[in-house]
């Protein structure tokens, strides 16, 4: 049982470019979650999906779109990355839809875009 | 990892002392609460949680305890161990919300 697994681990981009950042859950998990954590900022969420099939928008989610492809995994695509968006993401998920109760987090993945 | 370090609350601590860990959360409304402990370079762990229904509640080794008059939540971790050190974020929730808010965090530094 893997819990949260994401990837890649570092990324470097320049500015313009695209990826996706990719996140699987293995515990059967009904939500999941992105956010971001700067210096000083505590984690913003990005983008969230209370179950399989649905997304919404977070605190922050301009720049970033999000694809739910199926229950297990949740990606996150910068179009066009800007030096703005360095910073460590981090996916989540959690048991039950429509509630934020114990929340599982990825190792993160360390994002500088130059 | 280290980057999450700066400019953050710092609590300095001997090992074997008892820490305080504290939190002003935002919504008077938030009924819901959890502690998380995040190590460097890792993803933020679950510690302990607490209902608004609730004033205290005691885990293995840590405590929290919350005052809804004044929108304050503690941590307090007993004989704290060079283990211990971390950031601490505390978050909130409304019932039935999919999403929680965080704080901003405090780093625990234990001494041995």
């Amino acid at each position: 049982n893997a819990g949260v697994t994401q990837t890649p681990k570092f990324q470097v981009l320049k500015t313009g470019q695209s990826m996706t950042l990719q996140c699987a859950q293995d515990m059967n998990h009904n939500s999941m979650y992105w956010y971001r954590q700067d210096p000083g900022m505590g984690l913003r969420l990005i983008y969230y999906s209370a179950s399989e099939g649905t997304t919404d928008k977070g605190e922050v989610p301009n720049g970033y779109n999000v694809s739910r492809l199926n229950k297990r995994e949740f990606s996150l695509r910068l179009e066009s990355a800007a030096p703005s968006q360095t910073s460590v993401y981090f996916c989540a998920s959690s048991l039950r839809q429509g509630l934020a109760y114990e929340q599982y987090f990825g190792p993160g993945t360390r994002l500088t875009v130059t | 990892g280290e980057s999450v370090g700066l400019h953050l609350p710092t609590l300095s601590v001997q090992e074997g002392d008892n820490s305080i860990i504290n939190c002003a959360y935002s919504n008077s409304a938030s009924d819901y609460f959890i502690w998380y402990k995040q190590e460097s370079g890792k993803g933020p762990q679950f510690i302990i949680d607490i209902r608004s229904n609730m004033d205290k509640r005691q885990g293995q080794r840590v405590t929290v305890l919350l005052n809804k008059t004044v929108k304050h939540l503690s941590l307090q971790i007993a004989a704290t161990q060079p283990g211990d050190s971390a950031v601490y974020f505390c978050a909130e929730t409304l019932s039935g919300y999919s999403t929680l808010t965080f704080g901003k965090g405090t780093m625990l530094l234990v001494s041995p």
